[in-house]
């Protein structure tokens, strides 16, 4: 097993600009998750994908998208970055209808 | 709406017991999770409990869940050095599991 692999590990963009994250999910792992963790705060949840389809969505706004492919990896789009996009980002892969998810380790977005 | 409340921090001394503590308000919840993460580091998920239990143990693990005070907590025994991490609770709020809502995290810190 490799794990669920994030990239880039770090990112420094201005405000407006757009990002693209990378998450390659564990082996055998259909569903993917995407979290935001602001500084000091729990998860909060951003949207899922099964089957390259989203399955659920969280609190965010349209300029947050994403991607999933057949080979279970995904992306998250996120455009005209605001400042308080600025957190770790943090993909999650289980298999569909196991309880608990494997979590990569993050890629920590600054907004200037 | 949901929440998950955590204390922020606890202190413990090396090889004594640690529990921590966490309330949630969704009583639909189906799964509850104890997640730790290290600094620099992502979720690791330690255990996770269906809501139908009261009990589960795993090696130096107890989590207990009170469903009629939406109470859960995790005991580790013999708190070692290398339990130093923020502990996170959350919870499920719907039968496909993807949502999770997520406390705020506890500093576990470890007094020699």
């Amino acid at each position: 097993e490799t794990g669920v692999t994030q990239s880039p590990t770090h990112l420094i963009k201005t405000r407006g600009q757009q990002v693209t994250l990378r998450c390659s999910s564990q082996s055998g792992h259909n569903t993917v998750s995407w979290y935001q963790q602001a500084l000091g705060q729990g998860p909060q949840f951003i949207f899922q994908y099964y089957r390259e389809e989203e399955n659920g969505r969280g609190n965010f706004p349209p300029r947050f998208s994403g991607l999933q492919f057949p080979n279970y990896s995904s992306e998250l789009n996120v455009n005209a970055l605001e400042l308080d996009d600025s957190a770790l980002y943090l993909c999650a892969s289980s298999p569909q209808g196991v309880p608990g998810y494997t979590f990569g380790s993050g890629t920590r977005l600054t907004v200037v | 709406g949901e929440d998950v409340e955590q204390s922020l921090f606890l202190s413990v001394r090396e090889g004594d017991s640690s529990v921590i503590n966490c309330t949630y308000t969704d009583s639909s919840s189906t799964y509850l999770y104890w997640y730790k993460q290290e600094p620099g580091a992502g979720l690791q998920l330690l255990t996770y409990i269906f809501s139908n239990m009261d009990m589960k143990q795993d090696q130096r693990l107890t989590v207990l869940l009170n469903k009629k005070d939406k109470h859960l907590s995790l005991r580790i025994a013999d708190t070692q050095t290398g339990d130093s991490a923020i502990y996170f609770c959350a919870e499920s709020i719907d039968d496909s599991n993807y949502q999770l809502i997520w406390g705020a995290g506890t500093k576990l810190i470890i007094k020699p």
